[in-house]
C-alpha cells in the first residue's frame, strides 16, 4: 500500500535559518510525488512535484525538494526563510498510473522573527 | 483562468438540516476530486469522478452524503440530515486526465453544524 509519513507536525525556525520539512513515502510502483502549502483559510496550493527527470525540484518561493529513491524521500528545503513562509505542508504521493493522490498529515511552519 | 470555484465559503446550520456544497472545476479538466479535512483526520477523499462518471466513492462517509457531477463544470457534495461531526472544511479539486498531473484546490467550503 502508499502511504506518506511527514515527520514533525510542527516545525519552527528563525527567519533567514534554513527551512527542512521532511516526508518519505512507500510506493509499490514509481511515485510522483509534490508538496502543497496551505496558506490559514486558504485552499491548498503546488509548491513543486517530481514526475521524471531531473531529481532536483525547484519549486515557488524558492523552495526545492530531491527525490531520493534510495531513501524512499522527498524532503522540502529552503535555504532561508521568510515570515511569508509561515503555513502548512503536505507532501503527497500518486503512485504512476492511479488517480489516488495520497496527502501526508501535514506540517505547521512556524517562523520566527 | 479562475481556478476551482466553490460556494459557499462558508456555512452554518442546524442540526439535521440539508447541505449542498457547489463547485465548478478549471474548464478542460476532467478529474474532479472532493476532499474533507478536519483536525482529527486531516484530509481525506470522499469521491473521485473521471469524465462526470463517479469512479471511486469509497470515502464517502455514510448514505448521508451524496455526491453528483451532471456536467463538465458542475459539481455538488450533499449531506442530509447533517450531523454536528460533519463540521469540517470540505475542498473540490480538478486535474487534467492522467497520472502525475497536478490536481488544483478551490478555497474551501467551510463547514459547520450546530
Amino acid at each position: 500500500a502508499q502511504s506518506v509519513t511527514q515527520l514533525g507536525s510542527h516545525v519552527s525556525v528563525s527567519e533567514g535559518a534554513l527551512v527542512l520539512l521532511r516526508c518519505n513515502y512507500s510506493s509499490s510502483v514509481p511515485p510522483y510525488l509534490f508538496w502543497y502549502v496551505q496558506y490559514p483559510n486558504q485552499g491548498l496550493q503546488l509548491l513543486l512535484k517530481y514526475t521524471t527527470g531531473a531529481t532536483l525540484v525547484k519549486g515557488i518561493n524558492g523552495f526545492e525538494a530531491e527525490f531520493k529513491k534510495s531513501e524512499t524521500s522527498f524532503h522540502l528545503t529552503k535555504p532561508s526563510a521568510h515570515m511569508s513562509d509561515a503555513a502548512e505542508y503536505f507532501c503527497a504521493v500518486t503512485p504512476s498510473g492511479t488517480y489516488k493522490y495520497i496527502f501526508g498529515t501535514g506540517t505547521r511552519l512556524k517562523v520566527l522573527a | 483562468d479562475a481556478g476551482v470555484i466553490q460556494s459557499p465559503r462558508h456555512e452554518v446550520t442546524e442540526m439535521g438540516q440539508e447541505v449542498t456544497l457547489r463547485c465548478k472545476p478549471i474548464s478542460g479538466h476532467n478529474s474532479l476530486f472532493w476532499y474533507r479535512q478536519t483536525m482529527m483526520r486531516g484530509l481525506e477523499l470522499l469521491i473521485y469522478f473521471n469524465n462526470n462518471v463517479p469512479i471511486d466513492d469509497s470515502g464517502m462517509p455514510e448514505d448521508r452524503f451524496s455526491a453528483k457531477m451532471p456536467n463538465a463544470s458542475f459539481s455538488t457534495l450533499k449531506i442530509q440530515p447533517s450531523e454536528p461531526r460533519d463540521s469540517a472544511v470540505y475542498f473540490c479539486a480538478s486535474s487534467e486526465q492522467g497520472s502525475g498531473n497536478t490536481i488544483y484546490f478551490g478555497e474551501g467550503s467551510w463547514l459547520t453544524v450546530v
